[in-house]
């Protein structure tokens, strides 16, 4: 069965830091990727997704991911963090034979600190 | 063009009572899923309907079901509610059936079981 593994589920960085996000599925076939990021109290937004074609996808906010087949893994990075940065971002997957659903990772919650 | 809109925004029942659940789609879209973020387990997929038909549904029991209407909205209906029935309640929408599609989220409906 297709999973998403999402590696730390805290992850704290000073403002202005690298974020990396790490994001890894478990698939013969390559899915279609997505991340979304969920503010306290919202619903999901999306900030990028891949489908097919360039391997590195940028989303809205500044960030961006890079699909790498041979490691089956969607990293999400950003250069500079910012602390409107701070909430929860989850990896999913889409596959023609999941029945339309999303499979979710279980989510890395991002803290910037001052 | 307005987001995908869900109500109530908090809803308060006791154990064995019904929840109904409202959602209208982005204008245009034809497929409502939703999914179930509780504490503790992340988000799941309960049911995607698209062109009024349920297309596909989660590992959830009976008492977990609804309904698109003509005008593309959807209600998920949830009867002999239990307390780990508790969660955030999240509709999404996307233009057409299929994986390669966006899935865009509303706000979610807070449901408390007491």
């Amino acid at each position: 069965a297709q999973s998403v593994t999402q590696l730390g589920s805290h992850v704290s960085v000073s403002e202005g830091a690298l974020v990396l996000l790490r994001c890894n599925y478990s698939s013969s076939v390559p899915p279609y990727l997505f991340w979304y990021v969920q503010y306290p109290n919202q619903g999901l937004q999306l900030l990028l997704k891949y489908t097919t074609g360039a391997t590195l996808v940028k989303g809205i906010n500044g960030f961006e991911a890079e699909f790498k087949k041979s490691e089956t893994s969607f990293h999400l990075t950003k250069p500079s963090a910012h602390m409107s940065d701070a909430a929860e971002y989850f990896c999913a997957v889409s596959r023609y034979n999941q029945g339309g659903k999303l499979i979710f990772g279980q989510g890395t919650e991002l803290s910037v600190k001052p | 063009e307005a987001g995908v809109t869900q109500s109530p925004t908090h809803l308060i029942k006791t154990r064995g009572q019904q929840a109904t659940l409202r959602c209208s789609p982005i204008s245009g879209h034809t497929s409502v899923y939703w999914y179930q973020q509780a504490l503790g387990l992340g988000l799941q997929f309960l049911l995607w309907y698209d062109e009024g038909e349920e297309r596909n549904r989660g590992n959830f029991p009976p008492r977990f079901s609804g309904r698109q209407f003509p005008n593309y909205s959807s209600e998920l209906n949830v009867n002999a509610l239990e307390l780990e029935d508790s969660a955030l309640y999240l509709c999404a929408s996307s233009p057409e059936e299929g994986y390669t599609d966006t899935q865009y989220f509303g706000p979610g409906t807070r449901l408390t079981v007491l």
